[in-house]
C-alpha cells in the first residue's frame, strides 16, 4: 500500500514561533487531509486540501500532488495548539492511510 | 446530529468476553469508516461502509473483528473473545459519499481488555 511519512516526529516550541510540519506520500491521491489530535483523543478538522493552498487563520496548508507532499504551516504557535498532527490520504479505493503523526509541544 | 457520535466512551471488559462499539454518523453522510488507534500510534483501517454496497472488511485483523451498519446509519463494531492486544481507541468516521469529501471523527471509544 501507500507510504505516508510526516517530519518531524516529534517538536517543541515556545509560544509565538512558527512550525512547518511535512506529510511525504508514495502515490497518487485523491484525497488528502490535516488533523490535530488534542490531549483528549479527539481528532479535528483543519483542512481538506487534495492540492492547492488555503488558510484558515493562524493555520495554512499547501499540497503539491505533483510532487506527493503536503506542509502544514503553524504561524504564532499557542499552547493550545498542542497535540499530535496527523495527515491522511486515499489513493485510488476506500481506504484511508494515515500518517504516524507530528506531536507538537508548545510551551508557554 | 450535529456531529459524529460513539458509545460507550470507555468501555473494560475481561478477556474473552464480547464488546459491542456502536457509532452514529453525521445525518445523510452515506460512508462511514471504523479505524482503530494503539497508544502513541496512527490510525489502522478496519472497515468501510458506503450505502447499501458490500462493506470493505479488508482490514479487520481477525474473524473475531465484524461490523454492520443498519439502515444506512447507525453501525456496531463487534470483538467477539477479547484479547489483551485489542485494547485501543476505536474510531468511527463518516463522510459524504465521494473521493472528494471529508471525513469527521467522533470522539471514539477506549477499549481496555483485561
Amino acid at each position: 500500500g501507500i507510504q505516508v511519512e510526516q517530519s518531524p516526529p516529534d517538536l517543541i516550541l515556545q509560544e509565538g514561533a512558527n512550525s512547518t510540519l511535512r506529510c511525504n506520500f508514495s502515490d497518487s491521491v485523491n484525497n488528502l487531509q490535516w488533523f490535530h489530535q488534542n490531549p483528549w483523543g479527539q481528532l479535528i478538522n483543519l483542512f481538506y486540501i487534495p492540492s492547492g493552498t488555503k488558510q484558515n487563520g493562524r493555520l495554512s496548508a499547501t499540497t503539491v500532488a505533483t510532487e506527493r507532499y503536503s506542509l502544514l504551516y503553524i504561524s504564532s504557535s499557542q499552547t493550545t495548539d498542542s497535540g499530535v498532527y496527523f495527515c491522511a490520504v486515499r489513493p485510488t479505493g476506500n481506504q484511508f492511510y494515515f500518517g504516524t503523526g507530528t506531536s507538537l509541544t508548545v510551551i508557554p | 446530529g450535529a456531529g459524529v457520535s460513539q458509545s460507550p466512551s470507555n468501555k473494560v471488559t475481561e478477556k474473552g468476553k464480547d464488546v459491542e462499539l456502536r457509532c452514529d454518523p453525521i445525518s445523510g453522510h452515506t460512508a462511514l469508516y471504523w479505524y482503530r488507534q494503539s497508544l502513541g500510534q496512527g490510525l489502522e483501517f478496519l472497515i468501510y461502509f458506503q450505502g447499501n454496497s458490500a462493506p470493505d472488511k479488508s482490514g479487520l485483523p481477525s474473524d473475531r473483528f465484524s461490523a454492520e451498519r443498519t439502515g444506512g446509519s447507525v453501525s456496531t463494531l463487534t470483538i467477539q473473545r477479547t484479547q489483551q492486544e485489542d485494547s485501543a481507541v476505536y474510531l468511527c468516521a463518516s463522510l459524504l459519499a465521494g473521493a472528494y469529501n471529508e471525513q469527521f471523527f467522533g470522539p471514539g471509544t477506549r477499549l481496555t481488555v483485561l
